[in-house]
């Protein structure tokens, strides 16, 4: 089956600047990958996803890249701001099959 | 706007009573999935079904945990007897299949046995 791994585990950055959580996947068949902010206490949300047509899709300061070829994906935010702080889960899903997810990146935006 | 709902949001019981979280996914989707989170880890696959029928569930302890989708528009998770090691929080998710396809969660259930 897929194997997801997601780095870093933690993040702190300063509000204002850039975070960048990378994603890597085992499966060629997988062509879909969504990233979802869990916010404590709360479900969680989708908030951008790229399928493997596009090598990038950008959604205001959100950014997300893909790189099919080295199995890899990146969630990109720029103009980081302290509401930006939560846990991030990337995944990957081939057609047809289940959603498999990364073990999350806990992202702190210092005021 | 669609939303997965979950049933109940909070459920504390004492070790060795049996808890059913009921899950209603949105109107058309045909893939359900039922997730495990404590402390904030990972989300942990319990079981996925698809078109109502159980595709994978690998992950979910047999002999305690079972999962079923009696129509289109439930899905069950139950745990029999439960044990205070189940304390966490259970996801549902529900999805539509295809290339458009996008998963979304419902709210969880916090779950707490003592």
């Amino acid at each position: 089956g897929e194997n997801v791994e997601q780095h870093p585990s933690t993040l702190s950055v300063q509000e204002g600047d850039s975070a960048v959580i990378k994603c890597t996947y085992s499966d060629s068949a997988s062509n879909y990958f969504p990233w979802y902010k869990q916010e404590l206490g709360k479900r969680p949300q989708l908030i951008i996803d790229i399928r493997s047509n596009v090598g990038e899709k950008k959604d205001q300061r959100i950014a997300v890249t893909l790189n099919k070829t080295a199995k890899h994906f990146s969630l990109h935010i720029t103009e980081t701001q302290p509401e930006d702080s939560a846990v991030y889960f990337c995944a990957a899903s081939s057609p047809g099959n289940q959603f498999y997810f990364g073990t999350g990146t806990s992202l702190t935006v210092i005021p | 706007d669609a939303r997965v709902t979950q049933t109940p949001r909070h459920k504390v019981t004492e070790m060795g009573q049996e808890v059913t979280m009921r899950c209603q996914p949105i109107l058309g989707h045909n893939t359900v999935f039922w997730y495990r989170q404590t402390m904030m880890q990972g989300l942990e696959l319990l079981a996925y079904f698809r078109n109502r029928a159980p595709l994978d569930d690998s992950g979910m302890p047999k002999d305690r945990f079972s999962a079923e989708m009696p129509d289109a528009t439930l899905a069950t998770l139950k745990i029999q007897p439960s044990e205070p090691r189940d304390s966490a929080v259970y996801f549902c998710a529900s999805g539509s299949q295809g290339l458009h396809r996008r998963v979304f969660f419902g709210e969880g259930s916090r779950l707490t046995v003592l």
